[in-house]
């Protein structure tokens, strides 16, 4: 499969605890993007990457949250100190100027469940 | 600010009727506006794009910036279409989307 993958499909942990999730882009994609989606509502932008650049950030994303992407490949996002309200799904999209330009393709998404 | 509302959560029709799902947006600018499809146990999929002007699975939608619309539409629903839409803007040269929240479209036999 050449899409873009996500580990783990499922996360549960006790709120405090914290919590890494990788994504791997599509192979040479530069373009990588976070987005949290919760029951009911369409997914929202939290950063995204271009290369190992992290170029934009949401409101969203508080200081517990942190994104990396350190060689431009796969990347991890880190929420510390877990709270309940940061149950949801993660999801990862990645894209390149390629042939449809700039598309963003998603990954499976990580669910995450704040006990 | 960016938005873009879909103003139905959830939409029901019988099989070969017309369907239409309606998406409004607001950006100030030019956006690129995309229609996203999320079929059962599915990742979310590009269906298709308005700079594409393309029918895929034959729906098709057109952008109307004087009423800031990109209603998704198709002349003869099939059981298959049973999915969730969401709609999305971004600017140009496709950084963040912006999603609606979604309309769950059930097709009926």
């Amino acid at each position: 499969d050449t899409g873009v993958s996500q580990n783990p499909r499922h996360k549960i942990t006790k709120r405090g605890q914290n919590v890494t999730f990788r994504c791997d882009p599509i192979s040479e994609h530069n373009r990588l993007y976070w987005y949290r989606q919760t029951l009911g509502q369409g997914p929202e932008f939290l950063t995204y990457f271009q290369n190992e650049a992290q170029l934009e950030k949401s409101r969203l994303l508080s200081d517990r949250f942190s994104a990396e992407r350190p060689k431009g490949s796969f990347s991890t996002l880190e929420i510390q100190r877990t709270e309940q309200g940061d149950s949801a799904m993660y999801l990862c999209a990645s894209s390149s100027p390629g042939a449809l330009y700039w598309v963003q393709y998603f990954g499976p998404g990580t669910r995450l469940t704040v006990t | 600010a960016q938005r873009v509302t879909q103003p139905e959560k959830l939409l029901s029709v019988f099989k070969g009727a017309p369907v239409e799902l309606k998406c409004n947006y607001s950006y100030s600018g030019s956006p690129e506006l995309f229609w996203y499809v999320q079929y059962s146990r599915q990742r979310l999929q590009l269906l298709l794009r308005h700079i594409s002007r393309e029918s895929i699975k034959g729906f098709t939608a057109d952008l109307n910036k004087g009423e800031t619309s990109f209603h998704l539409k198709k002349p003869f629903a099939q059981e298959e279409d049973s999915a969730m839409y969401y709609c999305a803007l971004s600017g140009q040269g496709a950084q963040k989307l912006v999603f609606g929240q979604g309309t769950r479209l059930t097709i009926n036999p």
